[in-house]
């Protein structure tokens, strides 16, 4: 069974331009929840999704944005980057909900 | 105040000896979780606990609903352990909170 898969691996961007990453969950998972990760905050939750419906959002700024398609697979968007930006974006896929299987993250360097 | 304390920060410790991971949290939870972070970035879920206590392997987890706190034992620890361990809490609100994690460095 494939794992969760995140696309890029890498990335670097400028200040004020706009990203889209994206997540592939687990064959037959519904929930995609996706998370930020930096040295100073540590991970914080962003949002998730289950079967195309925002489920839940975390206390990020309305630049941080996601969807769900109709095969489970989840982009989460950012505009006008800021240098604080720069992090690990996780995501984690489940049945129903929860933390069960993560990829292996997108690191975004934004300069 | 943040909704997730972990303890201690960092851990050094010899092959073979018997490991705690403290967690309080102060928020309802429908679950706690114990994550495994390599270095990388790769996190793999070891535990989802609601109630009481689970073991895999040489892994311990326990959860004390009551009292808000969870631990995380290792019982002899190998190098392979050395990892940074995370606690999450699913509030019934669906929300996740994180602990800041313990890094954990197991000497040969």
């Amino acid at each position: 069974k494939a794992g969760v898969t995140q696309t890029p691996r890498y990335l670097i961007k400028t200040r004020g331009q706009q990203v889209t990453l994206s997540c592939s969950p687990i064959s037959g998972h519904r929930s995609v929840s996706w998370y930020q990760q930096t040295p100073g905050q540590g991970l914080q939750f962003l949002f998730e999704y289950f079967s195309e419906t925002q489920r839940n959002k975390g206390n990020f700024p309305g630049r941080f944005s996601g969807r769900q398609f109709s095969n489970s697979r989840s982009e989460m968007n950012v505009s006008t980057l800021e240098l604080g930006d720069s992090a690990l974006y996780l995501c984690a896929s489940s049945l129903r909900h929860g933390l069960a299987f993560f990829g292996q993250g997108t690191r975004l360097t934004v300069v | 105040k943040n909704e997730v304390e972990q303890s201690p920060q960092n851990l050094t410790a010899q092959e073979g000896e018997f490991i705690t991971i403290n967690c309080s949290y102060s928020v309802g939870i429908s679950a706690l979780h114990w994550l495994q972070q390599h270095p990388g970035g790769g996190i793999v879920s070891l535990f989802m606990l609601s109630s009481g206590k689970k073991k895999h392997g040489r892994l311990i987890a326990t959860i004390n609903i009551q009292e808000k706190h969870s631990s995380l034992h290792i019982t002899a620890s190998h190098p392979r352990d050395s990892a940074v361990y995370i606690c999450a809490v699913g509030n019934t609100g669906n929300q996740f909170y994180f602990g800041t994690g313990t890094s954990l460095t197991v000497i040969p």
